[in-house]
């Protein structure tokens, strides 16, 4: 089964220093993998996503994502983070499965931005 | 472009009570879903659709219900709320079965039983 592991439940940094958020995934293939961002209040907005091909992806608002096979992981970075990227992020891997078609999120790691 | 909608917004129910979660989407997507929120646990699949009439359950089906008549619409029917299903609701669409498509989400329903 597809499974997705965000260690860091919690993480503060100041703004302009640089952002890297964890995502190990589980999966028997090449995965569909996905970064997402919620506001407060808000619904998921995507933030990047990676599928084939070069291994480090750049999203919106300036952020990128690594896929690394040997480490399962696709950590998501931001050279410099702004007030406003305060929010929840989630990582998702998605693709086929026993159970059909699904889309798996990480428990999420929620950022906080010190002035 | 209205993308998903999702009514209402917030919801209050007692204990026992039913209702119906409301989700659109106007993109002509086949796959749609219904997850719930919860702090610590991120998003869990309840049921979802790859089309009209065909539905499956998803990680958390317990207590909930869905239907598919059409492309647009995917109501989520909870039979007799409990307090353990108060959370966010979340609604989504995409255009491919896979996985591999972006998923666009509604802007959620906080439901709270009582």
């Amino acid at each position: 089964a597809q499974s997705v592991t965000q260690p860091d439940i919690h993480i503060t940094v100041s703004e302009g220093a640089s952002l890297e958020l964890r995502c190990n995934y589980s999966y028997g293939a090449t995965p569909y993998l996905f970064w997402y961002v919620q506001s407060p209040g808000q619904g998921l907005q995507l933030l990047l996503k990676y599928f084939s091909g070069d291994t480090l992806v750049q999203g919106i608002k300036g952020f990128e994502a690594e896929f690394k096979r040997s480490q399962s992981s696709f950590n998501l970075r931001k050279p410099s983070v702004h007030w406003s990227d305060a929010a929840e992020y989630f990582c998702a891997v998605g693709g086929v499965t026993g159970g059909g078609n699904k889309l798996t999120f990480g428990t999420g790691t929620q950022l906080k931005v010190e002035l | 472009n209205a993308g998903v909608t999702q009514t209402p917004k917030f919801q209050v129910l007692k204990t026992g009570q039913s209702m119906t979660l409301q989700c659109a989407q106007d993109m002509n997507h086949e796959y749609m879903s219904w997850y719930r929120q919860d702090p610590g646990m991120g998003l869990r699949l309840i049921h979802y659709s790859v089309g009209a009439g065909i539905t499956d359950q998803g990680e958390v089906p317990n207590g909930y219900n869905v239907s598919r008549s059409t492309t647009e619409d995917f109501p989520l029917r909870l039979l007799s709320a409990a307090p353990s299903q108060t959370s966010v609701y979340f609604c989504a669409s995409s255009s491919t079965f896979w996985g591999e498509d972006e998923a666009f989400f509604g802007q959620g329903t906080r439901l709270t039983v009582v």
